[in-house]
């Protein structure tokens, strides 16, 4: 079973630019998680999906990012504009339907100069 | 509100040394209890889970935790840690009432040395 796919693994911008994350959750898993992980921190959720609907975007700084996950399945995150303090790793998760574990991808780790 | 403690930033030992990683949690409900690891750069790969039962939890590569509901804690534990240990640990927790919202500790990095 192919995991939690994510791309790109690195990316390196400027402040005030865009940048665009892509995940593909585990095949059949409808819940699908993003987090931001700081550099010494854990994980925090930003947005979760449920299908193509969202569950809890109570986290997810608003003016500057979006996520969306139009067929219930790929989703992408993206940042605009970007700032200093995004500096991060963007982690993708996924959790079948009657689980409670989540699955992680490798991330993406962002760095804004 | 539910938060997880992880009493220890780092934790240095040397390897075939037994090792305990401390996990506090706070809830006014029924929880579920989680170790993640994290090889550097790799994302999180679940060690074990206790949702219910035996208090006693076993996980991959040779580790354990112990679910203590009288003191809200669910530590980490290994008989003799391997170089190949070397990770970052996280402790989460789930509120039974969500069913999916995982909160995580600040992470505990262990560091196995010859």
């Amino acid at each position: 079973e192919a995991g939690v796919a994510q791309s790109p693994r690195y990316k390196i911008i400027e402040k005030r630019q865009s940048v665009a994350f892509w995940c593909n959750p585990i095949s059949g898993h409808a819940t699908l998680y993003w987090y931001q992980q700081i550099l010494g921190q854990g994980p925090k959720l930003l947005i979760q999906f449920q299908n193509n609907g969202v569950v809890d975007d109570s986290q997810l700084p608003k003016d500057r990012f979006s996520a969306e996950r139009l067929k219930g399945v790929d989703s992408t995150l993206k940042i605009q504009p970007a700032k200093l303090e995004d500096s991060a790793v963007y982690l993708c998760a996924s959790r079948g339907q009657g689980l409670y574990e989540q699955y992680f991808g490798p991330g993406t780790r962002l760095t804004v100069t | 509100a539910q938060s997880v403690t992880q009493l220890d930033s780092q934790v240095p030992v040397f390897e075939e040394a037994p090792v305990e990683l401390r996990c506090n949690y706070s809830s006014s409900v029924s929880v579920y209890l989680f170790w993640y690891v994290q090889y550097p750069n790799q994302g999180l790969q679940l060690l074990l889970k206790y949702l219910s039962g035996s208090t006693l939890v076993k996980g991959i590569n040779g580790f354990e935790a112990e679910f203590n509901k009288s003191q809200t804690s669910f530590h980490l534990r290994k008989p003799s840690v391997h170089i190949s240990d070397t990770a970052e640990y996280f402790c989460a927790v789930i509120h039974t009432g969500t069913a999916s919202k995982l909160t995580f500790g600040t992470g505990t990095r262990l560091q196995v040395t010859l």
